[in-house]
């Protein structure tokens, strides 16, 4: 069971450029979240999906766009890449409100360098 | 502004000793508190969590205490081994608003042997 996978792991970019990080998860799990990480700010949020069809911004939504392919995928697009998007960037999914509780299931994290 | 305030920063602790990480935040609305844990080169993962309506959830050497008046809430390490080293990050939650979880800026836990 792979739970949520993110690619790529590593990706080094120039300024100006494009990219997407691409998550997948095979929970059947109804939310999807994109965070960012970076040190002293702890996790922050980017964008998130409540459910399948619906994306809404989060706290650091600035550059960023997603797209909520299907149940499983949510990706993280980077139109103009800035040297103040170099992170840690994590997917994670959660089943969504049950018994009051939404647990999320993190990926391992794609490290982006913006040069 | 941050809706999750965490503290301290950074802890060092002796083999046996209890650690203690406090969170507080500001929306009433948050009903679900969550802590994680993440050691390096992996995601966080689920720790224990607490509802508002208890004011102490136990499960082993994790307990978190929780003061609604106050609006704040600990995470409590008792007998800190070793590997208990990793990063703890509170965070909470609320019922409205699509279930996003908000983080505290997470606290880098060293446990002396």
């Amino acid at each position: 069971n792979a739970g949520v996978t993110q690619t790529p792991k590593f990706q080094v970019l120039k300024t100006g450029q494009s990219m997407t990080l691409q998550c997948a998860q095979d929970m059947n799990h109804n939310s999807m979240y994109w965070y960012r990480q970076d040190p002293g700010m702890g996790l922050r949020l980017i964008y998130y999906s409540a459910s399948e069809g619906t994306t809404d911004k989060g706290e650091v939504p600035n550059g960023y766009n997603v797209s909520r392919l299907n149940k499983r995928e949510f990706s993280l697009r980077l139109e103009s890449a800035a040297p103040s998007q170099t992170s840690v960037y994590f997917c994670a999914s959660s089943v969504g409100r049950v018994s009051g509780a939404n647990v999320l299931t993190f990926g391992a994290g794609s490290r982006l360098t913006v040069l | 502004q941050q809706q999750v305030k965490q503290s301290p920063q950074s802890l060092i602790v002796q083999k046996g000793g209890i650690s203690i990480i406090n969170c507080a935040y500001e929306n009433t609305a948050f009903d679900y508190f969550p802590w994680y844990q993440q050691f390096p080169g992996k995601g966080p993962a689920l720790l224990i969590a607490i509802r508002p309506d208890v004011s102490e959830k136990k499960e082993g050497r994790f307990t978190i205490s929780f003061n609604k008046s106050a609006k704040q809430f600990s995470l409590h390490i008792m007998d800190s081994q070793p590997g208990d080293s990793a990063t703890y990050f509170c965070a909470a939650s609320r019922g409205t608003g699509g279930f996003k979880t908000i983080f505290g800026a997470g606290t880098r836990l060293f446990v002396k042997a």
